[in-house]
């Protein structure tokens, strides 16, 4: 399997521009995961998908923030407008939660690095 | 709510010697327990897990056991090499959630 993809890699936008991030899950999972890690905030949870239903967003920052699933192989974390605090690794990861299983190991994808200039 | 406190870093250590992070959490039920590790530029990866009470885990000569007593998932390693320098995070998991520790970040010198 290829792990978790995740696109661009890097990415460099102006303030104000919308930024899209991507991510494909591994398959047959049935959870996904966001997060943004920054230096001065550490790793943080943004929204996560349960069988393409988000469960949960209070992590999302502001109303310009939003994350869809369309389906189980893709999701995408949009931003608009960016802004230069919205400078950071977006990771998005991975996992099969069942409901009788609490061990469950989250697949983390290489990141995006965003640049607000 | 859940969480997990971790000691804080940078740790700095020579090549052979012995690592101990810790880990303490608070949670309500019987979560599970994780270390992960950032190598630099990647994603987090697993590195070992323990799912109840005195369970150890281990992984690459890194170990952590389950103490219910102390809520505490300790990380060891008796002799650390140049290429475990990363940042290691404590995790548990509560239902859909995983929660993460702040990170400790290792460097280990030759």
């Amino acid at each position: 399997d290829a792990g978790v993809i995740q696109s661009p890699r890097h990415e460099v936008t102006e303030m104000g521009q919308e930024v899209t991030l991507r991510c494909k899950p591994i398959s047959g999972h049935n959870s996904l995961f966001w997060y943004r890690q920054t230096m001065m905030r550490g790793l943080e949870l943004l929204i996560y998908f349960n069988n393409n239903v988000p469960i949960d967003d209070s992590g999302m920052p502001e109303d310009r923030f939003s994350a869809k699933m369309p389906n189980a192989s893709f999701s995408t974390l949009k931003i608009q407008p960016s802004e230069p605090r919205d400078s950071a690794v977006y990771f998005c990861a991975s996992s099969l939660i069942s409901s009788s299983e609490s061990s469950y190991e989250q697949y983390f994808g290489p990141g995006t690095r965003l640049t607000v200039t | 709510g859940d969480s997990v406190t971790q000691m804080e870093g940078p740790v700095t250590l020579s090549e052979e010697a012995f690592l101990t992070i810790n880990c303490t959490y608070t949670a309500t039920g019987y979560p599970s327990l994780f270390w992960y590790v950032q190598y630099p530029g990647e994603g987090l990866q697993l590195l070992l897990k323990a799912t109840k009470a005195d369970d150890k885990g281990s992984n690459k000569g890194f170990e952590a056991t389950y103490r219910k007593e102390t809520t505490s998932f300790h990380l060891e390693k008796g002799s650390v090499q140049v290429s475990d320098s990363a940042v290691y995070f404590c995790a548990l998991t509560g239902g859909f959630k995983t929660i993460f520790g702040a990170g400790t970040r290792l460097f280990v010198k030759a």
